[in-house]
This record gives structure tokens, C-alpha cells and sequence, in this order.
């Protein structure tokens, strides 16, 4: 287990609803990555979160947005589902900004109907 | 955006076969990783490699960062069932905030 949590595990939406994921980094860990991976492609980068920052993006529209919190725990918020946002989407913590091993979460997998 | 290409995109082995699977890239890499994913799983960190010629093993698991440090490559000795799963690679380019992956390699093991 790398330590890193995300609930839920598995969630369906609606096209036109908002989604909220949210993901526990390793301890000591202060940086947190967000991952989507469609079905039979790798990950792909949405962005990453720094002292509760955003720290980098991705090619993902506005209407993906994140938070991090004092605890380095971190949210993915997706407004306005399209069917095309159907896929795994995985937090990576890091121990810091620079730092390059990223340890990944078991995922949740949306599904956007 | 940098991309990587992984190759095989699949591979059927016999249990006990070595097995070789490699990444290139037109850019120039700083860092290559090798992960693993089982289904419904995150991907699992099996090797990290950082300077260009390295060549560093874990367990049955040996990884080489390629000299032109746009490419890499990972082999498995001695096949076994437990090594079924999807490998990718992946990469970062100089002060980039994410990694780059590759689209992955899906290895099957025939007992």
C-alpha cells in the first residue's frame, strides 16, 4: 500500500452534475497530483497542488478545479459532467514539489451517464 | 505535448520467459519511471531511474535509462502468474510539474 487514500471508490453521475473526489496523501507528504486515465490509455495530468495551491495544470478546461488543505489532503471538483469525463481519476503524493517519485491511490472510477 | 511511445502495446508469455518492453520519446527526459497496474487498481511505482546510462534492478526487475535519455526499457526475468498487469512508463521533463506516461504495456503470463 503506498498510503495514499480516495474516496469514493466508484461513482455514477449524471451528464450536467457537478463531482467532488477527494484523496488523503502519504504522511509526510505535501504535494498532490491529480491523474485521469481513460479506459486502455495511460494517465494523464490534470494538475498539481502545492502548499494549497494549484503549482501546474494539464490540457483540462476551468471546469476542472482542486483544493488542498492544511493537512495536504486534497479535492478534485468537476462542474458540468460530460459523458467524455467517464473515467479513472487518480491522486499521486509526492514528498515534496520537487521531488519525482509519485506514489499513487487505487483510484475512483467515474462514470458519467 | 511530449509523448511517449510504449512498446509492445501486448504481450503473451510462458511462465518462466523473460520479457522485454521499452518507451522512446522525441524529448529529452530528466527522470523515467516504471509503473505497474493491476485492474481497478492505481498504478504501483516498481523502478525510478534519474541519470542517463543508469541501470537499476528490483528484484526480477531491471530498468535502463537510455544514454539519448529519450528512451528506456524494462525487463522481467523468469515470468511468473503474479506478473500479469498493465506496465507503463513514464517520464518528466526538466523542472515539469507532472509526469508523462506511455499508453502502457499489457502483459499476459500462460501458465
Amino acid at each position: 500500500e503506498t498510503g495514499v487514500t480516495q474516496s469514493p471508490t466508484h461513482l455514477i453521475k449524471t451528464r450536467g452534475q457537478q463531482v467532488t473526489l477527494r484523496c488523503s496523501s502519504q504522511s509526510g507528504h505535501n504535494t498532490v497530483s491529480w491523474y485521469q486515465q481513460a479506459l486502455g490509455q495511460g494517465p494523464q495530468f490534470i494538475f498539481q497542488y502545492y502548499r494549497e495551491e494549484e503549482n501546474g495544470r494539464g490540457n483540462f478546461p476551468p471546469r476542472f478545479s482542486g483544493l488542498q488543505f492544511p493537512n495536504y489532503s486534497s479535492e478534485l471538483n468537476v462542474n458540468a459532467l460530460e459523458l467524455d469525463d467517464s473515467a479513472l481519476y487518480l491522486c499521486a503524493s509526492t514528498p515534496g514539489v520537487g521531488d519525482t517519485e509519485a506514489f499513487f491511490g487505487q483510484g475512483t472510477r467515474l462514470t458519467v451517464v | 505535448g511530449q509523448q511517449l511511445n510504449q512498446s509492445p502495446q501486448s504481450m503473451f508469455i510462458q511462465e518462466g520467459e523473460d520479457v522485454s518492453m521499452n518507451c522512446t520519446s522525441s524529448s529529452i527526459f530528466n527522470t523515467w519511471l516504471w509503473y505497474k497496474q493491476d485492474p481497478g487498481e492505481g498504478p504501483v511505482l516498481l523502478i525510478a531511474l534519474y541519470k542517463a546510462g543508469e541501470l537499476t534492478s528490483n528484484g526480477r526487475l531491471t530498468a535502463q535509462f537510455g544514454i539519448t535519455r529519450k528512451d528506456s526499457f524494462l525487463n522481467i526475468s523468469a515470468s511468473i502468474p503474479s506478473d500479469v498487469g498493465i506496465y507503463f512508463c513514464a517520464g518528466r521533463v526538466g523542472s515539469a510539474r507532472q509526469l508523462t506516461f506511455g499508453s502502457g504495456t499489457q502483459l499476459t503470463v500462460l501458465p
